[in-house]
């Protein structure tokens, strides 16, 4: 049981390039999602997925997709990288509407855009 | 009005000290209650979750206070490797709500 897995660990990007960090979870939990975290700052929603073929937008979407196919995999993609999306991308995962269970976190990408 | 509120600190504390992390919420229909720890630059792990009764692990001891919508995180007699941040997380059906932490360091 690997709990949640991302890669990679670190990328660099240059402006406008674009790129998939990877997510997955063998818990069989129906709920994932994606934050970034920047200096100083809390967590900030991305996205979120409730379940295969569902996705919503989080708290700061903009320049991020996401896809969920499988309940195993959630790949968040950066269509045209800018420096501001320079942060750390966690995955996270939790059993869906059970109140009171927790969110387990991946490792999280590093992610520099020069 | 942010969802959580927490002091950021820094707390700096003698190895052996107790210390007390308060964090207010902004929404009453927040159902779960969780302290998360998260070390330099790595992933936040659960520290223990928060009951309406008070729950203690160990030397961490936790308080939910619902009328107030204020939660609390003692830890007793602190060690070296409880420097870390403390984040306070109320859940809302499947949205964890995440502070921005209290820092803390513990000093031999």
């Amino acid at each position: 049981n690997a709990g949640v897995t991302q890669t990679p660990k670190f990328q660099v990007l240059k402006t406008g390039q674009s790129m998939t960090l990877q997510c997955a979870q063998d818990m069989n939990h129906e709920y994932m999602s994606w934050y970034r975290q920047d200096p100083g700052m809390g967590l900030r929603l991305i996205h979120y997925s409730v379940g295969a073929g569902i996705t919503d937008q989080g708290e700061v979407p903009n320049g991020y997709n996401v896809s969920r196919s499988t309940t195993e995999d959630f790949p968040l993609r950066l269509l045209s990288a800018a420096p501001s999306q320079t942060s750390v991308y966690f995955c996270a995962s939790s059993r869906q509407g059970a109140g009171t269970d927790t969110q387990y976190f991946g490792p999280g990408t590093r992610l520099t855009v020069l | 009005r942010k969802e959580v509120e927490q002091d950021p600190g820094p707390f700096n504390v003698p190895e052996g000290a107790t210390v007390a992390f308060n964090c207010t919420y902004s929404n009453s229909a927040s159902q779960s209650f969780f302290w998360y720890r998260q070390d330099c630059r790595k992933e936040p792990k659960l520290l223990m979750s928060v009951y309406s009764s008070g729950n203690e692990d160990g030397r961490f001891t936790a308080q939910l206070n619902r009328a107030s919508q204020y939660i609390s995180l003692l830890i007793r007699d602190s060690k070296l490797s409880d420097s870390a941040t403390y984040l306070c997380v109320p859940r809302t059906g499947n949205q964890f709500y995440f502070g921005t932490g209290t820092s803390l360091t513990v000093i031999p």
